[in-house]
């Protein structure tokens, strides 16, 4: 079972709209949360780290939380653009480890369609 | 944008051919990864290097290998690609510490026929 669940899978919004994707990780104990973005066909790349003991965070639009006593992350996206049309995956890193592992979801599927 | 990079974008080969995956970054990050990813499917770890001379085997059993002999280059190695290769690897990289964020190359799409 994998370790972080992502809801939903797929989620269509119409351009200029907000939208709310979740995380939910079992990962124990972990030093960072992070959210990436990943356009179709390339990798992935970082929209926010979050540590245990932060709550929110922002990037322009992107505002990310974390509630770590119930294990859940969300990723708020307001006034959404057509180049928000991405895969959005949540990602915890172990603390447990030197190499800093990382622990994916499968992602949440977005389209923003005119 | 990060500065690491991975060549060939797109490769469609026969089955048993040997094909290297290249991939290099310019951060001087001492960490490199090599991730598989399949299509609505998580990223897992294949192989992970944290300098010079060091490689390790990741999560995911893979027939690949890799070397690492100078800092910015990782190559991933098939000596006789299959089907069951083809996927969509990405190459990565961090600083040393464990908590340091991974840049990520744009991938490589491998199809084995």
């Amino acid at each position: 079972k994998n370790q972080v669940e992502q809801s939903p899978q797929s989620l269509i919004i119409l351009e200029g709209k907000n939208c709310t994707l979740q995380c939910n990780y079992t990962v124990s104990p972990f030093s960072n949360l992070r959210w990436y973005k990943q356009d179709t066909g390339r990798g992935p790349v970082s929209l926010t780290i979050m540590t245990f003991s932060e709550n929110t965070k922002s990037n322009g639009r992107y505002t990310a939380t974390l509630d770590a006593d119930t294990k859940q992350s969300s990723l708020h996206i307001t006034a959404s653009q057509l180049s928000d049309s991405a895969s959005y995956i949540c990602v915890i890193c172990d603390r447990g480890s030197t190499l800093g592992r990382l622990y994916f979801g499968r992602g949440t599927q977005l389209t923003v369609w005119p | 944008e990060a500065d690491i990079y991975q060549t060939p974008r797109y490769l469609v080969i026969g089955t048993g051919k040997k094909i290297t995956l290249e991939c290099s970054q310019t951060m001087g990050h001492d960490k490199m990864y090599w991730y598989q990813q399949d299509p609505g499917m998580e990223l897992h770890l294949i192989h992970y290097s944290y300098g010079v001379n060091s490689t390790e085997k990741g999560d995911l059993s893979s027939e690949s290998t890799v070397s690492r002999i100078r800092t910015e280059h990782f190559p991933l190695t098939l000596e006789s690609a299959r089907p069951s290769h083809t996927s969509q690897y990405l190459c990565a990289s961090s600083e040393g510490t464990s908590t340091s964020e991974q840049y990520f190359g744009p991938g490589t799409r491998l199809t084995v026929t």
